[in-house]
């Protein structure tokens, strides 16, 4: 399984965009990447996945790096919503999923 | 509303007791899976279910049994439980042609 080197923290000031990086060096070719994000005291919910381009949703792009070995997750417009935990995951094609410790995002009013 | 039911929400044990946790889905997915998560933590794979009749072993099984009852429900039963099994667990399902999970609310346990 690839493993996944993301920053502890950060932080944003609301209505800002934000851009959280992760590295995946080891993944492999057919793996795609997942984001989750996990509010407090709930379940991570899915936010965006992609395998090579770059990908966009009503959530946030994913911007995927042409070697793969890294990605970043963008939120446009930060609000206080959008403070939690976010994961980034290689998913290979067993669907099995394994976390890391992910980025803790604090949004500022 | 459609999505991964996870029942009881809190549960206190005394230390060698049994439990089972229930989860159940109602989005016909073929995958379940069972997370628990520490403080401060990520999430840690226990057992997960690729399709109805299988069970495979995830990062920490030990301590743990399951049970795919049918396509709907995947149960997580502690047999003895031990303070180290304190966590919150995370019960998940996918459908591998749309390629996200979702995740149930968690049920809380505290053994003491």
């Amino acid at each position: 399984d690839a493993k996944t080197t993301q920053p502890n923290s950060m932080e944003s000031n609301e209505e800002e965009p934000v851009h959280l990086p992760c590295n995946h060096s080891t993944i492999s070719g057919t793996d795609y990447i997942h984001w989750y994000r996990q509010l407090p005291s709930q379940g991570p919910e899915y936010v965006i996945h992609g395998l090579t381009s770059n990908v966009n949703n009503r959530m946030a792009s994913l911007a995927i790096a042409e070697d793969r070995k890294s990605s970043t997750l963008i939120l446009h417009r930060a609000t206080l919503r959008d403070a939690a935990v976010y994961y980034c995951i290689p998913v290979s094609g067993t669907y099995k999923y394994i976390f890391g410790t992910g980025t803790r995002l604090k949004v500022l009013a | 509303n459609a999505g991964v039911t996870q029942t009881p929400k809190f549960q206190v044990l005394k230390t060698g007791q049994s439990m089972t946790l229930q989860c159940a889905q109602d989005m016909n997915h073929n995958s379940m899976y069972w997370y628990r998560q520490d403080p401060g933590m990520g999430l840690r794979l226990i057992y997960y279910s690729a399709s109805e009749g299988t069970t495979d072993k995830g990062e920490v099984p030990n301590g743990y049994n399951v049970s795919r009852l049918n396509k709907r429900e995947f149960s997580l039963r502690l047999e003895s439980a031990a303070p180290s099994q304190t966590s919150v667990y995370f019960c998940a399902s996918s459908d591998r042609d749309r390629g996200f999970y979702t995740f149930g609310s968690g049920t809380r346990l505290t053994v003491v």
